[in-house]
Formats: structure tokens, sequence, C-alpha cells
């Protein structure tokens, strides 16, 4: 089945500093993936839309300059989350769609990103 | 507003038995529903789907059933196992094909499933 790798697994970071994660699709081309985010005990929350070589689409209340979304290749794409504060610990999980896949709509998600801010 | 709703936070199950996870919806344009498997510290992993066309789709041991004038599904997995125990998410989409793919989740029902 189609794989996707997230790195770092888990990330300690002080406040104020930035942060980057990457979400690689292993064995098929994404040219969508997303960005969730979730708190203990809640559901996974969309964050953002990337689409290959365009801007990515936020969900209504994630700032844009806050949480930077790259997808430059077919295979790749990051978030950085800009002048981390302790609010934004959180687990970070991206998911990315196979276009080749029978099921349109299923997604394959990450391992995901515990991200602690000090 | 929670579109998509597991009010189950929890199910305990015997081995060998099965396991009924619920899952309702409020919004009339969803079309598509997958259900997710997830454990700790990882990612979650796609179990099953159905269209809103159908109302019934099979599995191995996971069948998930629509109603789709209740608003409701449910994942139904017998015999349950050990290795069964896992949080597991309903999510829906709208569109298909046509649409951005943007999956809406519940908050998940944790399953427990005892030897």
């Amino acid at each position: 089945g189609a794989v996707v790798s997230q790195h770092p697994s888990r990330v300690i970071c002080k406040s104020g500093t930035s942060v980057k994660i990457e979400c690689r699709s292993l064995d098929f081309q994404a040219t969508t993936m997303f960005w969730y985010r979730q708190f203990p005990k809640q559901s996974l929350m969309l964050m953002a839309t990337s689409n290959e070589g365009s801007k990515a689409t936020y969900e209504q209340g994630v700032e844009k300059d806050k949480f930077l979304i790259n997808h430059a290749s077919l295979t790749l794409s990051t978030l950085t989350v800009t002048s981390a504060h302790p609010e934004d610990s959180s687990f970070y999980i991206c998911s990315a769609r196979d276009p080749t896949s029978g099921s349109p709509d299923e997604q394959f998600f990450g391992p995901g990103t515990r991200l602690t801010v000090l | 507003d929670q579109q998509v709703k597991q009010n189950s936070p929890s199910l305990s199950v015997q081995e060998g038995r099965i396991s009924i996870l619920n899952c309702d919806y409020t919004n009339s344009m969803f079309d598509y529903f997958l259900w997710y498997k997830k454990y700790p510290a990882e990612g979650p992993t796609f179990l099953i789907s159905i269209s809103s066309i159908k109302d019934k789709n099979e599995d191995g041991r996971f069948t998930v059933f629509l109603n789709k004038s209740a608003k409701h599904l449910s994942l139904h997995i017998v015999p349950s196992q050990p290795g069964d125990s896992a949080v597991y998410f309903c999510a829906a989409s709208i569109g298909g094909r046509g649409s951005n793919y943007k999956l809406t989740f519940g908050k998940g029902t944790l399953l427990t499933v005892n030897p």
C-alpha cells in the first residue's frame, strides 16, 4: 500500500523558534497533501490543503503566516511552524492522496510529529 | 459545530464477540464515508469506506453500514480480536472526484478488545 513518512517524529523547541516538519509520499506521487493537528482526545482537525506547485488552502481560523506550507514537489510537502509558542504544542499529521488509488477519497497518513514548545 | 459525531468515546468488547462502532453526521452533502484505525503516536490507517449510493460494504471481518435517512453509519467488526484495540475514527467527505477531497473527522472511539 501507499506509504507516507514524516520527519521528525518528535521535536522539542524553545518558544519563539521555528520548526519545520516534512511529509513525503514514498511510493507514489501526491498532487494533494493535507496537514492536520490533533489535540489529546480530540478529532483530527484539518489545517490546510497543499497542492503541488500552488499556494496552500487554509481552513478557517488557521493563520497562514504562522503555519507556512510548501509543496515543492509531488513527493514532498513541508509545514513550518513559525515563532512557535506553547499553545502550538500538538500532534501534527500529514496525509496524501494517491490519484491512482481506486478510492478517490482515501488518504494515506504519515505517522505524525509530536511538537512540544517549551 | 461537529459535523461528524462519534458519541461513544470508548467501547469494551470480549474477544470473539462483535464490536459495533457508531457515527452520526449532520451535513447531508457528505457522500463518502471512511473508517480509520489509529494507534497511539501513529497516523491513522484506512480501514474501509462506503459511498452514499450503497448501504453496506464488507471487507473480511469489517462491515460498514450506512443509513442515509438517519445520517448514521456503523462499523461492525466480527469476530473482534485483541489486535483490533485502537482508536477508530469516522470521516466524511463531499463531492468525491469533484471536490478537494477534504475529510471531516469525528472525535474517535477507543475500542478495547479483552482476551
